[in-house]
């Protein structure tokens, strides 16, 4: 069982490329999540999906764009990559109903924006 | 609004001493809180949850909502216990996951 696995790890882009980041988990989770990690800042939530076919905006939404591709994938995408955006991605999928059922992570993606 | 508040960045103790991650959170309605902790090179993992009212590798974290705090403590600090802590609120949607900025802990030998 991987359980959610995020590509790439690493990744160096210039100001102004495109780049989609992938996510997938195999544990038949109905929401899934992509957080950005900075130091001092915290997670914070990017985007979410409730569930297959549904997206909705976290607290800083802006920049990305994401895509339900079905129920095991949630993919990030960056339409033109910022130095603002140099952070390190997680994504996380949830089961459960209601308040029981916990995040599972994945491993992380660095990604510097130069 | 619903926000977490980890006000400490770093916090340092000796092994052996007790130790308590603050975590204050606003939210209008009946909440849902987590630890999460994050190991050096590892992901993120659920640490213990408010419901399950567990004590999960010696920590407990009671929620007391009069003084809108979910406080993690521990009576005697390992080495192994130094990571990043996270306190998380899952929203009134049912859906979003909030984060504190993280504490730091670090259990000086």
């Amino acid at each position: 069982n991987a359980g959610v696995t995020q590509t790439p790890k690493f990744q160096v882009l210039k100001t102004g490329q495109s780049m989609t980041l992938q996510c997938a988990q195999d544990m038949n989770h109905n929401s899934m999540y992509w957080y950005r990690q900075d130091p001092g800042m915290g997670l914070r939530l990017i985007y979410y999906s409730a569930s297959e076919g549904t997206t909705d905006k976290g607290e800083v939404p802006n920049g990305y764009n994401v895509s339900r591709l079905n129920k095991r994938e949630f993919s990030l995408r960056l339409e033109s990559a910022a130095p603002s955006q140099t952070s390190v991605y997680f994504c996380a999928s949830r089961g459960g109903q209601g308040y029981t059922g916990e995040l599972f992570f994945g491993e992380g993606s660095r990604l510097t924006v130069l | 609004a619903q926000r977490v508040t980890q006000p400490e960045k770093l916090l340092s103790v000796f092994k052996g001493a007790p130790v308590e991650l603050k975590c204050n959170y606003s939210y209008s309605g009946s909440p849902e809180l987590f630890w999460y902790v994050q190991y050096s090179r590892q992901r993120l993992q659920l640490l213990l949850r408010h419901i399950s009212r567990e004590s999960i590798k010696g920590f407990t974290a009671d929620l007391n909502k009069g003084e809108t705090s979910f406080h993690l403590k521990k009576p005697f600090a390992q080495e192994e216990d130094s990571a990043m802590y996270y306190c998380a609120l899952l929203g009134a949607l049912g859906g979003q996951f909030y984060f504190g900025t993280g504490t730091s802990l670090t259990v000086i030998p």
